[in-house]
């Protein structure tokens, strides 16, 4: 069993659809969660860092965390055809440098 | 965001050459540098982890006389496929940080794209 399990889709919504993106985690030693978007052919871009279980909001984006499910998800309202991106989970534990990734998400907005 | 540069992005070489990839922190000095590995729809895979004038810590599996990584300056970190074969082929991608406490401020690179013919 893979520690981080991610659909990898591809995933296909029209434009202003509300997108549920997930991740489901073995480690419970996991603390920290991060969502990073990754354009074709470029690095991973932070979206969204959160500590421990509950949801963080910033703009259209909504991270949640349930610990208690080993279960993270990331909401985009108001999904734009710039949001067309693979999304990548990624968490580690407490101390540990070392992230772990999930296997990204494909996600197309269409116009 | 703070700006993490890598270069090449793209380069084509032939089997039993030496490829140089070299990653630079432009904005920031980073302590800490780490070379993944990515195929296509797949998940990033941490190759290794760098810090500045110490030798790199490679996870398991990675073979470490194949892929060599020099992290000489706060600013700069080398990965050197060599030897390389079609089965390297592959999309290389580091990252840095100047907070080893904290992955909130690590940074990527965009990547180099890698094929062995």
């Amino acid at each position: 069993q893979k520690e981080v399990e991610q659909d990898p889709g591809p995933l296909s919504v029209p434009e202003g659809a509300i997108v549920s993106l997930n991740c489901t985690y073995s480690n419970s030693a996991f603390q920290y969660f991060m969502w990073y978007r990754q354009y074709s052919r470029k690095g991973p871009e932070l979206l969204m860092y959160t500590y421990s279980s509950g949801n963080k909001e910033d703009g259209r984006f909504t991270a949640q965390v349930d610990k208690s499910s080993k279960y993270i998800s990331l909401f985009i309202r108001d999904s734009q055809p710039s949001d067309s991106a693979t999304y990548l989970c990624a968490m580690s534990a407490l101390g540990a440098q070392k992230l772990v990734f999930g296997q990204g998400t494909r996600l197309t907005i269409n116009p | 965001g703070a700006v993490v540069s890598q270069h090449p992005s793209r380069v084509i070489c032939k089997s039993g050459t030496s490829v140089k990839i070299e990653c630079r922190s432009l904005d920031f000095q980073a302590t800490t540098m780490f070379w993944y590995r990515q195929f296509p729809k797949k998940s990033l895979m941490l190759m290794a982890t760098s810090n500045e004038g110490s030798k790199a810590t490679y996870e398991q599996g990675v073979e470490k006389d194949k892929f060599l990584i020099n992290h000489a300056s706060l600013t700069l970190s080398t990965l050197t496929v060599t030897s390389a074969h079609p089965e390297d082929s592959s999309f290389y991608i580091c990252s840095a940080t100047a907070d080893s406490a904290t992955n909130e401020k690590l940074f990527f690179g965009s990547g180099t794209q890698l094929s062995v013919l």
